[in-house]
């Protein structure tokens, strides 16, 4: 099975500033005949359920602010806010979708500082 | 409007059954591939069984031989069939849309939770 791992497990940054969250998976999940990176992320919100942000690693969800974006290749990958708003605390998770079982990283909970 | 309400969440003795239902409303069920996914009392995410618009159903091992996913066309709605709870059960869990079968989860219901 191919695992998740996200550092840090807790994150504080001051409002307007960037917020960097780390995945990494155990095994590539890049898959060469489709030239796709198997990667999405997720954020959780107080008491709500998990709203998709980012899939294919980088591509954006209708909707969601320009302000988070996404990169990272082969097995390292990195979430960013760029301009950290109040709405924006949550826990993130990253997750893999290359093969089952799908797999989430544990979680990163992002406060204001 | 896209709607996932899951209901049928409750406290259940250990080793009791409990099936949870999933209603849909924007979407048709069988044209897509639907997900499980809970999460534990202040714990992460963890996928729990697929069942794709061609029938197929795949499970988590941590749930393969206890829970079953169905679905019925007609009512438009999915079910979590679990049986011989025990406490690693305990969850709300989350009935989800795997957007074009890849994984991606686009739209996720409310959760239901299951205190065992």
């Amino acid at each position: 099975d191919i695992v998740m791992t996200q550092s840090p497990d807790s994150l504080a940054v001051s409002l307007g500033e960037r917020a960097t969250i780390n995945c990494k998976s155990s095994q590539t999940i890049f898959f060469t005949s489709s030239n796709k990176t198997y990667l999405a992320w997720y954020q959780q919100k107080p008491g709500q359920s998990p709203k998709l942000l980012i899939y294919w690693a980088s591509t954006r969800e209708s909707g969601v602010p320009g302000r988070f974006s996404a990169s990272g290749s082969g097995t390292d990958f990195t979430l960013t806010i760029s301009s950290l708003q109040p709405e924006d605390v949550a826990v993130y998770y990253c997750q893999q979708y290359y093969r089952t079982p799908i797999a989430f990283g544990q979680g990163t909970r992002l406060e204001i500082k | 409007e896209v709607q996932l309400v899951e209901t049928g969440g409750g406290l259940i003795l250990r080793g009791g059954s409990l099936k949870l239902s999933c209603a849909v409303s924007g979407f048709t069920v069988s044209n897509n591939y639907m997900s499980w996914v809970r999460q534990a009392p202040g714990k992460g995410l963890e996928w729990v069984s697929v069942i794709y618009s061609g029938g197929n159903t795949y499970y988590a091992d941590a749930v393969k031989g206890r829970f079953t996913v169905s679905r019925d066309n007609s009512m438009n709605k999915v079910y979590l069939q679990m049986y011989s709870l025990g406490d690693d059960d305990t969850a709300v869990y989350y009935c989800t849309r795997d957007r074009s079968g890849d994984g991606i989860f686009d739209y996720w219901g409310q959760g239901a939770l299951v205190n065992v």
